[in-house]
């Protein structure tokens, strides 16, 4: 079945350093890709979403790219701030109408200041 | 204006109790979905219906039994709560055949005693 693995942390950065989690995937055919970011205490948001390969998704200065030469879809954001500490979470759904969406296990990012 | 709203936000029970979830959604999405989020932040699917009808029923114990009104609606009922039920629930909606992802609840943190 459909699968995603992303980096498990936790992980903490300082303010304005440059931010990369990785995430693979395991699936049949062209599914869609997403990151959401749940911030402490809330529940999930999209933050974005990519629908097919070489597709760049970007969001509040984060950006991911669909990848199916190496079935990756990596979030990468150039400078981090404090707002950024929250749980992000890659997740998958397949093709067809009534694909689940599936999720990696997260990972929490702490920035300091 | 809450796209998805869940209720209550927060539930604390004995073991042993019946007891109820409520969701709502007004994106006007035909499927409906309830997640489990566990201390360690997993995310795991537990149901989903299209149309007020049951498309997804993961391995879930038969304790937990929920109902579709209408396609606006997906309430989640637990009986005889156990202390490993204790996560955060969200429930979340899509647009079946979009490829899109989904728009989530704010969680409803359930406290087993």
């Amino acid at each position: 079945g459909n699968s995603v693995t992303q980096m498990e942390g936790p992980v903490t950065l300082s303010e304005e350093a440059f931010l990369t989690i990785n995430c693979t995937y395991t699936a049949t055919g062209y599914p869609s890709l997403f990151w959401y970011v749940q911030y402490p205490g809330e529940g999930l948001q999209l933050l974005l979403k990519a629908t097919k390969a070489d597709d760049k998704g970007s969001n509040k200065g984060f950006e991911a790219t669909y990848r199916k030469e190496t079935t990756s879809f990596h979030l990468e954001k150039g400078s981090v701030q404090v707002s950024d500490s929250a749980v992000y979470f890659c997740a998958l759904r397949g093709q067809g109408g009534s694909e689940k969406l599936v999720f990696g296990k997260g990972m929490k990012l702490t920035v300091n200041p | 204006d809450t796209a998805v709203s869940q209720t209550p936000k927060y539930l604390v029970t004995q073991m042993g109790n019946d007891k109820s979830i409520k969701c709502e959604q007004n994106l006007g999405h035909d499927t409906m979905y309830w997640y489990k989020q566990d201390s360690k932040k997993f995310l795991k699917i537990m149901f989903s219906y299209n149309n007020k009808e049951l498309i997804i029923n993961e391995t879930v114990p038969n304790r937990f039994s929920p109902k579709s009104p209408d396609k606006a609606h997906l309430n989640l009922h637990i009986n005889s709560l156990e202390l490993g039920d204790s996560a955060v629930y969200f429930c979340a909606s899509s647009q079946a055949g979009t490829g899109h992802g989904y728009t989530f609840g704010s969680g409803t943190r359930l406290t087993v005693v």
